[in-house]
C-alpha cells in the first residue's frame, strides 16, 4: 500500500523559513515524480511545485519561485519543500504526491496524496 | 498561471446526470493531454479520477466520464449518488511547464 506521511508543518513568523517534509512507503520511489499541492482550509487546491524522479528536474509555480525549493532523497524515501520569505498568504495544508505514472519529466497527475500538513504564517 | 475556470457549484438528483466544465486557454487545457480531475470529500484528501483527458485510474467507477473540447475540458458524472457529493478539481499541464487548477465545484445531490 502506497502511504505518503507529511511533518514539519507548524506556526512561522512572516519572513521566516520552515522544511516540510513527506516520507513515502509501498512504492519504489526513484521510479516516480512527486509534488506538493497546498490548500487553504476551506479554499481550492494550488499546485506549489514538482521534482522528477532523478531530482534533476523541478518546476515551481510563480508564487513561490525564488522563495521555496523543492528537494528529494532517495535513500530516505523522503520529499522536501524549503519555504523561505514566508508571507502570510502561504498559510495552507501542504500535500505530497505522487505522479500516477513512471516517467523522466516532472509529475503531472497524481494518485496517491498525504494527508497534508498545516503551515501557519502569522505574526 | 491564471485558475482554470470552474462553475463554484453544480447539483443534480439521484440518477441524474451532472457535468462540469473546466475552461482554460490553448495555453493548458487546449494545448495538452495531460488534463485530470479530482474528487475531494470533506476533510479527505483529492482522489484521482480522470488522468490523460479521459482516462480512468483502475477502481474508479465508469459512472465518470470526461473529455475534451478546445480549451474546455469536461467531466460528467452519470447515475447521481450520494456518495458523490463532494468537491470536484480539474488540474492542467501549462506552456510554462507548470500546472494549474481549477477553482474548484461543489456538487450537491438533491
Amino acid at each position: 500500500e502506497v502511504q505518503l506521511e507529511e511533518s514539519g508543518g507548524r506556526v512561522v513568523r512572516p519572513g521566516g523559513s520552515l522544511r516540510v517534509s513527506c516520507t513515502a512507503s509501498g512504492f519504489k520511489f526513484d521510479d516516480y515524480g512527486l509534488t506538493w499541492v497546498r490548500q487553504v482550509p476551506g479554499k481550492g487546491l494550488q499546485w506549489v511545485a514538482g521534482i522528477n524522479w532523478s531530482g534533476h528536474s523541478r518546476i515551481y509555480a510563480d508564487s513561490v519561485k525564488g522563495r521555496f525549493t523543492i528537494s528529494r532523497d532517495n535513500a530516505k524515501n523522503s520529499l522536501f519543500l524549503e519555504m523561505n520569505s514566508l508571507r502570510v498568504e502561504d498559510t495552507a495544508f501542504y500535500y505530497c504526491a505522487k505522479d500516477y505514472v513512471v516517467s523522466n519529466g516532472a509529475p503531472l497527475q497524481f494518485d496517491s496524496w498525504g494527508q497534508g500538513t498545516l503551515v501557519t504564517v502569522s505574526s | 498561471q491564471s485558475a482554470l475556470t470552474q462553475p463554484a457549484s453544480v447539483s443534480g438528483s439521484p440518477g441524474q446526470s451532472v457535468t462540469i466544465s473546466c475552461t482554460g486557454t490553448s495555453s493548458d487545457v487546449g494545448g495538452y493531454k495531460y488534463v485530470s480531475w479530482y474528487q475531494q470529500h470533506p476533510d479527505k484528501v483529492p482522489k484521482l479520477l480522470i488522468y490523460d483527458v479521459n482516462n480512468r485510474p483502475s477502481g474508479i467507477s465508469d459512472r465518470f466520464s470526461a473529455s475534451k473540447s478546445g480549451n474546455t475540458a469536461s467531466l460528467i458524472i452519470s447515475g447521481l449518488q450520494a456518495e458523490d457529493e463532494a468537491d470536484y478539481y480539474c488540474c492542467s499541464y501549462t506552456s510554462d511547464s507548470t500546472l494549474v487548477f481549477g477553482g474548484g465545484t461543489k456538487v450537491t445531490v438533491l
